[in-house]
């Protein structure tokens, strides 16, 4: 298994521009979800899926979309870029359970700078 | 989902135990505990969780106290490598994961 891959590892775009950050798994998780890392602060959720067709919103969702139209991929695009969207972002799922989440796996993340 | 709390850092000597603390005063009984570190610039990486019961596995044991409003991660024998940050996260069946600042922990020599 290669778990959670996340591309490009490195971006810059300049303000205004939009891309799309990847992200697959190939462990079959239902729940995948989108974080962001700014220096020297914790994980803010973006958005998160816990199933195919079925996203929602987390703590910081404003400027970006995401869909799930497979299992494998949850993109998450940034419509506008603008530089307080510097930061590093991060990938993540785990399967669902009836007795409750279980262990998130995190991909090595993408660092993007907006100048 | 509860919120935790955390001291910011912690120092261990390497080959002791480190204990990290955690209060989350505000846990709801279906709310699981979960701990996560993160190593400089790597994605964070699971540790432990528990719900009731104390819990250990090949890296580490999860003491909850019985009112379940805090929580102790335990590294048995810390070394070098176990120097990150700590992450104790609350949460219930909507699987959201609220990282807070977690404890940076130093392992010294």
């Amino acid at each position: 298994n290669a778990g959670v891959t996340q591309t490009p590892k490195f971006q810059v775009l300049k303000t205004g521009q939009s891309m799309t950050l990847q992200c697959a798994q190939d462990m079959n998780h239902e729940y995948m979800s989108w974080y962001r890392q700014d220096p020297g602060m914790g994980l803010r959720l973006i958005h998160y899926s816990v199933g195919a067709g079925i996203t929602d919103q987390g703590e910081v969702p404003n400027g970006y979309n995401v869909s799930r139209s497979t299992t494998e991929d949850f993109p998450l695009r940034l419509l506008s870029a603008a530089p307080s969207q510097t930061s590093v972002y991060f990938c993540a799922s785990s399967y669902l359970s009836g007795s409750g989440y279980n262990e998130q796996f995190f991909g090595p993340g993408t660092r993007l700078t907006v100048l | 989902d509860a919120k935790t709390t955390q001291p910011p850092s912690m120092d261990c000597a390497e080959g002791r135990a480190a204990n990290l603390p955690c209060n989350h005063s505000t846990i709801s009984g279906n709310e699981y505990v979960y701990w996560y570190r993160q190593i400089h610039s790597q994605g964070p990486q699971y540790i432990i969780h528990g719900l009731k019961n104390n819990e250990t596995n090949e890296m580490a044991s999860l003491i909850i106290t019985e009112d379940r409003k805090s929580s102790t991660l335990i590294l048995p024998h810390a070394t070098l490598r176990d120097t990150a940050v700590y992450y104790c996260i609350v949460i219930s069946n909507t699987g959201k994961l609220i990282f807070g600042q977690g404890t940076t922990l130093q392992v010294k020599p």
